[in-house]
C-alpha cells in the first residue's frame, strides 16, 4: 500500500524557516516524480513544486522561487520541502503527492 | 499560466440526482485532467485521470470527459457519501493548476 506521511509542520514567524519532511513507502520511490501541494484555510487547493526522479529538475510556483527549495533522497525514500523567507501567506495545509496519490498533509502556520 | 475555471461554485442536489460539473481551461490542456474529491479535514482523493480515466476502486457512477479546453465530471445517481467538494487539475504545463471547487451540497 502505498504511504506518504509528511512532518516537519508547526508555527513560524514571517521571515522565519521550516523543512517539511515526507516519508514515502508502498512503491519504488525512485521511479516517481514528487510533489508539494498546498491548501490555505478554507481555500482551494495550490500546487507548489515538484522533482524528477532523480532529482535533476524542479519546478516551482513563481510565489515561491527563490524562497522555497524542494529536494529528495531516494535511499531514505524521503522528499522534502525547504520554506525560508515565510510570510503570512504561506500558512496552509501542506501535501506531500505522488502521482495523484495524498498524504495526509501537515500545517504550516507563519505568524507573530 | 493555464487558468482552470469550474462551474457552478456550489450545487444543492438530492439523493439519486444526475450532477454535472465543468471545468474549463484557458487554453488546450489536451487530456491532461484530473477530477480530486475532498472532505472536510482530509486529502482529496483522485476520482478520474487522463479526463475519462477511472481510478481503480472509484464507483463507477462517476465518469468524466472532454478533451482541448473543456471537461465534465458527472455523477450519475448521486449517493449520501458524495456529498463534498470537487477539484479539477491540468498537468499538461507548470504550473500545475486546480480549478476552485465546486461544493456538492444535500438539497
Amino acid at each position: 500500500e502505498v504511504q506518504l506521511v509528511e512532518s516537519g509542520g508547526g508555527l513560524a514567524q514571517p521571515g522565519g524557516s521550516l523543512r517539511l519532511s515526507c516519508a514515502a513507502s508502498g512503491f519504488s520511490f525512485s521511479s516517481y516524480w514528487m510533489t508539494w501541494v498546498r491548501q490555505a484555510p478554507g481555500k482551494g487547493l495550490e500546487w507548489v513544486a515538484n522533482i524528477k526522479k532523480d532529482g535533476s529538475e524542479k519546478n516551482y510556483l513563481d510565489s515561491v522561487k527563490g524562497r522555497f527549495t524542494i529536494s529528495r533522497d531516494n535511499a531514505k525514500n524521503s522528499v522534502f520541502l525547504q520554506m525560508n523567507s515565510l510570510r503570512a501567506e504561506d500558512t496552509a495545509v501542506y501535501y506531500c503527492v505522488r502521482q495523484f496519490v495524498w498524504g495526509p498533509g501537515i500545517l504550516v502556520t507563519v505568524s507573530s | 499560466d493555464i487558468q482552470m475555471t469550474q462551474s457552478p461554485s456550489t450545487l444543492s442536489a438530492s439523493v439519486g440526482d444526475r450532477v454535472i460539473i465543468t471545468c474549463r481551461a484557458s487554453q488546450s490542456i489536451s487530456r491532461w485532467l484530473a477530477w480530486y474529491q475532498q472532505k472536510p479535514g482530509k486529502a482529496p482523493k483522485v476520482l478520474i485521470r487522463e479526463a475519462s480515466s477511472l481510478e481503480s476502486g472509484v464507483p463507477s457512477r462517476f465518469s468524466g470527459s472532454g478533451s482541448g479546453a473543456e471537461f465534465t465530471l458527472t455523477i450519475s445517481s448521486l449517493q449520501p457519501d458524495d456529498f463534498a467538494t470537487y477539484y479539477c487539475q491540468q498537468y499538461n504545463d507548470y504550473p500545475r493548476t486546480f480549478g476552485q471547487g465546486t461544493k456538492v451540497e444535500i438539497k
